[in-house]
């Protein structure tokens, strides 16, 4: 089972921020923070990971809290091609990614 | 980032036949992959754990004799639907994990190949 929990669905209007909270209360000191996204018909694409610092790329930024039990995957500015389903999932090294139900965003104009 | 590359993107058959699904790493070497199967509206499943030169480890309720997975290199995965039903008809997904970072293993996926069985 996915040790996650995330919305089912979130809107966002273009250009301005999109914020996704990921609750993961029962991570372990080694399980790092991940997250994928899926488009229609597509795999799974890689966002950013991060274990208990905050990460920036340039696809997104991630907020870990300090007691690491939950995070934010931050979008700064959404556009229409970010519309998807988010996956935010804890994973150990070594085993394989496990996928709760995500959280579909929605971006409008 | 990595690139893996899966083939077919689509395939039709018919009931009783087999279809052979491959999976690549373009340009890093997998000793792990990955496969997944997703129906519509539905998140990923993961089907099995494929480890090149062993033989695959496959989750409760999927049959080993039915889906067939071979790793034998560290940058081919494939995977055989033998005897075909219209029920095995879904969008199968690899992914192969690319350890060499330090700050934790990156997965990446294959496009998927969505399997119609008619």
């Amino acid at each position: 089972d996915a040790k996650t929990t995330q919305p089912t669905s979130m809107d966002c209007a273009e250009g301005r921020a999109a914020n996704l909270p990921c609750n993961h209360s029962t991570i372990s000191g080694n399980e790092y923070v991940y997250w994928y996204r899926q488009i229609h018909s597509q795999g799974p694409q890689y966002i950013i990971h991060g274990l208990k610092n905050n990460e920036t790329n340039e696809m997104a930024s991630l907020i870990i809290t300090e007691d690491r039990k939950s995070s934010t995957l931050i979008l700064p500015h959404a556009t229409l091609r970010d519309t998807a389903v988010y996956y935010c999932i804890v994973h150990q090294a070594g085993t394989a990614l496990i996928f709760g139900k995500g959280t579909t965003l929605s971006v409008s104009s | 980032g990595a690139v893996v590359s899966q083939h077919p993107s689509w395939v039709i058959c018919k009931s009783g036949t087999s279809v052979k699904i491959e999976c690549r790493s373009l340009d890093f070497q997998a000793t792990t992959m990955f496969w997944y199967r997703q129906f519509p509206k539905q998140s990923l499943m993961l089907m099995a754990t494929s480890n090149e030169g062993s033989k695959a480890t496959y989750e409760q309720g999927v049959e080993k004799d039915k889906f067939l997975i071979n790793h034998a290199s560290l940058t081919l995965s494939t995977l055989t639907v033998t005897s075909a039903h219209p029920e095995d008809s879904s969008f199968y997904i690899c992914s192969a994990r690319d350890g060499q970072g330090r700050r934790g293993e990156k997965l990446f996926f294959g496009s998927g190949t969505q399997l119609s069985v008619l």
